[in-house]
This record gives C-alpha cells, structure tokens and sequence, in this order.
C-alpha cells in the first residue's frame, strides 16, 4: 500500500528528554510537511521540506529540529527547548504545488 | 501575514439536510484551495480541491464553490449523513508554498 506512516501513535516524554517522531512515505513525493495541533484547533506548520538535504522553518519551529537526509523520510526531534510540547503532531506529504497527504498522527504527552 | 478563516466554529444539521461550511481568505494571489475532513484522533483526509480558475467543482456528495470576488470558499455537503460528522479545515496554497489552514469548524450531524 501506498501512503504515509507515522511513529509512534502514542509517546510519553519527561520534561528535559529529546523525543524523535518518525514519518515516511513511499508515495515518491518530494515535499514533507510536519504540523503541531493543539486541542480544538488548526494546525500550525513546524518545518517543511520540498526537496531532500533541505528544509525550511514554519510558524513555529522554536523547540525543533529535523532533518532530511532521505526522500521517505522527515524525522521530527522535540528538543527540551520546546516549552509546551503536549500535542498531535501530523507528517504530511506532497507534490509539489498539489494537495498534501497526511499520516494517522502521533500524539505526544510530557509528563 | 495572510491567514484563512472560518466564519462558524460549530455546526448542527439534521440527518439528511445539506450542509454549508464557509471559509474565507485574504490573499488574492491565492491560488488553490483544499477541504480537509478530519475525524477525531485522525489525520486530516482530503476531500475535494478547487483552483481558481475555476469556481466551482463537484464530487461525490461534495461541492466547492469559489467566490474570487469576495474571497470566499464553501463546501456543501447534500444528504448529510451521520458518518459526515467530523471537524472540516478549508485550506489555502500559494504556488509551491505550504498550505495555510484555518481553525476548522466541527460538523454534528443530528440523527
């Protein structure tokens, strides 16, 4: 199956630790989008990439990191620089210029 | 910077009515826009796209309509039916930018 996986579902953080969220596709796009949601809201661009060994900062990229060192993936690593890290975080992909795919979605929860 | 907006954060409709959820946008170089159904705990999947040359396309259940003029975007969903309820993002692309979502606006369907 073609698609967009996304891993962990589910992970739990303690404060200070660095997590990384898995994303990859096998969909040969060559854009790569991760979004932070909070509850009851939109989603906020975090970084993004169109092409590999390059990426770009979003609205809210402080307390992030990526990196993109393969076209099927774009690993997100949530620094304990990020003051508020408790979200659902979605990896998306796409052709350039077209409608973006998204993943299932991994939910993060500092404790 | 340029943001795209819902007018109505909730909406209720009886099973079997249509739907009307409204989107507008500010940037008139706008040039594609996206409707996004997102159920709870999910990704956003993808439900129809419209360009804007374009003012209107129809799918299965589901119209776009593009008003250029006033910047303004609608999805209409006939014959509204229970699995229809979901949170709907309208979305706005710029050439080979990322796509801008608004907050959402969450569809109940009243059985």
């Amino acid at each position: 199956d073609g698609g967009i996986t996304q891993s962990p579902k589910y992970l739990f953080r303690k404060e200070g630790q660095n997590v990384t969220l898995s994303c990859e596709q096998n969909l040969n796009h060559d854009a790569m989008y991760w979004y932070r949601q909070d509850p009851g809201q939109g989603l906020r661009l975090i970084y993004y990439s169109q092409i590999v060994n390059d990426f770009q900062k979003g609205d809210i990229a402080e307390g992030y990191s990526v990196s993109r060192e393969k076209k099927e993936s774009f690993p997100l690593t949530v620094t304990s620089a990020q003051k508020n890290p408790t979200a659902f975080y979605l990896c998306a992909s796409s052709r350039r210029g077209d409608e973006q795919f998204f993943g299932p979605g991994t939910r993060l929860t500092v404790l | 910077g340029e943001s795209v907006g819902l007018h109505l954060p909730t909406l209720s409709v009886q099973e079997g009515d249509n739907s009307i959820i409204n989107c507008a946008y500010s940037n008139s170089a706008s040039d594609y826009f996206i409707w996004y159904k997102q159920e709870s705990g999910k990704g956003p999947q993808f439900i129809i796209d419209i360009r804007s040359n374009m003012d209107k396309r129809q799918g299965q259940r589901v119209t776009v309509l593009l008003n250029k003029t006033v910047k303004h975007l609608s999805l209409q969903i006939a014959a509204t039916q229970p699995g229809d309820s979901a949170v709907y993002f309208c979305a706005d692309g710029r050439g080979n930018t990322p796509l801008v979502f608004g907050k959402g606006t969450r569809l109940s369907v009243i059985a």
